[in-house]
């Protein structure tokens, strides 16, 4: 059975940049196909998309957070990478790594377990 | 792009049927038939229940079901139990190559 896994700072401070790593695994895991994304929820919030990527590596971003927002793949380890830079407060949220093993764009069937960060000094 | 609109909350008795709007414009939920519905329980990550307006992934219950008219897409719980009492949020694939979400709707089974 396929996992996704989140790991990040936890805490960042204003202006730096927030780096969440994705991680999947599991036996039957195959990288072709597949869109990688990541979503994120401030408190109290609803959900909120920041990117895609696909296997092939084409990536698409949020328009309000384009300037800021970068997604990496790394398919040889099973795992991609979101940087968002020049954080503020009102990028405190939960942040969720997710795929879509069905091959589609806007359909996100595996979902880490979230990890929050929060923007403070 | 503006989040697609959902009501804030609906409600529903065990054993009712309740359905949940979604409405968006002819650059997304209208001109496309990629419109998903997840199911978020407190403090829990989104779980796929609806994917391409009418599909349920394996595993979902049939009580949930989706449908789509014009620029409103609609996700419909059948036979409501205590366990659906969620939040539910649905997404769109827009024209610009972007995914827009619903403010999301949440349901209170009394």
């Amino acid at each position: 059975q396929l996992r996704l896994q989140e790991s990040g700072p936890g805490l960042v401070k204003p202006s730096e940049t927030l780096s969440l790593t994705c991680s999947v695994s599991g036996d039957s895991f195959s990288t072709s196909s597949y869109y990688w994304a990541c979503i994120r929820q401030a408190p109290g919030k609803g959900l909120e998309w920041i990117g895609t990527m696909y296997s092939s590596g084409s990536s698409y971003y949020n328009p309000s957070l384009k300037s800021r927002v970068s997604i990496s793949l790394d398919t040889s380890e099973k795992q991609f990478s979101l940087k968002l830079s020049s954080v503020t407060a009102a990028d405190t949220a939960v942040y969720y790594c997710a795929i879509s093993a069905l091959g589609n764009f806007d359909a996100f069937d595996l979902w880490g377990q979230g990890t929050l960060v929060t923007v403070s000094s | 792009q503006s989040a697609l609109t959902q009501p804030a909350s609906v409600s529903g008795s065990p054993g009712q049927s309740i359905t949940i709007s979604c409405t968006g414009t002819s650059d997304d939920i209208g001109d496309y038939n990629y419109v998903s519905w997840y199911q978020q329980h407190p403090g829990k990550a989104p779980k796929l229940l609806i994917y391409d307006v009418t599909n349920r992934p394996s595993g979902v219950s049939n009580r949930f079901s989706g449908s789509k008219s014009g620029n409103t897409a609609s996700l419909t719980i059948s036979g409501l139990q205590a366990e659906d009492e969620a939040d539910y949020y649905c997404s769109s694939y827009t024209g610009s190559i972007t995914l827009i979400f619903g403010g999301g709707t949440k349901l209170t089974v009394l």
